[in-house]
């Protein structure tokens, strides 16, 4: 148990709609990373949310979007959605304190699109 | 040339025998490893960091660092068909808070 919460855990969606997905980090953690896993595959980074400022963003396409709030929660957005945006999508979170960033994930958000 | 590579597998070990997961990574200026244990359906989670060069301990598992071969790599002994799992590396560049994951390799352990 990380203390890193996502929601929703499961959806499914049809090609063109546009989905949110929701994250709370660990308590006392400032920095959110968004990772896309799809089956098969290791985390692919999509971007990182430091003190509400986007700290990094991967290869990813402009229709994937975040945010963080002030309380350090983060939102993952995604337009225009593509069959092949069907993923686990991970939340992490950490608080760059000590050595090399430690990060946590959450149980993560599977989402199917149709 | 990727930036983290392990082989995808799947590496079968017989209960009890010492299993060996290997990581290699491009970046010389990296500075954080990290190993996470997968189940299937399940989200990464956390089981070992390492930061410098040799090996460091932690129950049945052993990471070890070669930073001039960019080498890392993860014991774990006495085996356990409950270890059956994916085990991803993940590497942080210098200066970085953003790790990069390489694919996973696929263990099983066989009663």
């Amino acid at each position: 148990e990380t203390g890193v919460t996502q929601s929703p855990t499961h959806l499914i969606k049809t090609r063109g709609q546009q989905v949110t997905l929701r994250c709370s980090s660990q308590s006392g953690h400032n920095t959110v990373s968004w990772y896309q896993q799809a089956l098969g595959q290791g985390p692919q980074f999509i971007f990182q949310y430091y003190r509400e400022e986007e700290n990094g963003r991967g290869n990813f396409p402009p229709r994937f979007s975040g945010l963080q709030f002030p309380n350090y929660s983060s939102e993952l957005n995604v337009n225009a959605l593509e069959l092949d945006d069907s993923a686990l999508y991970l939340c992490a979170s950490s608080d760059r304190t000590g050595t090399g960033n430690t990060i946590y994930f959450g149980e993560g958000s599977w989402l199917t699109v149709v | 040339q990727k930036e983290v590579e392990q082989n995808s597998g799947p590496l079968s070990v017989p209960e009890g025998a010492i299993a060996s997961l290997n990581c290699t990574y491009s970046d010389r200026g990296s500075q954080s490893f990290f190993w996470y244990r997968q189940y299937s359906g399940k989200s990464p989670e956390l089981i070992m960091s390492i930061y410098s060069n040799g090996d460091k301990e932690d129950g049945r598992f052993t990471a070890q660092l070669n930073k001039a071969s960019q080498y890392v790599s993860l014991l774990i002994r006495d085996s356990q068909p409950s270890d059956s799992a994916t085990y991803l590396c993940a590497v942080n560049r210098g200066g970085s808070y953003i790790p990069t994951f390489g694919r996973g390799t696929s263990l099983i352990v066989h009663p």
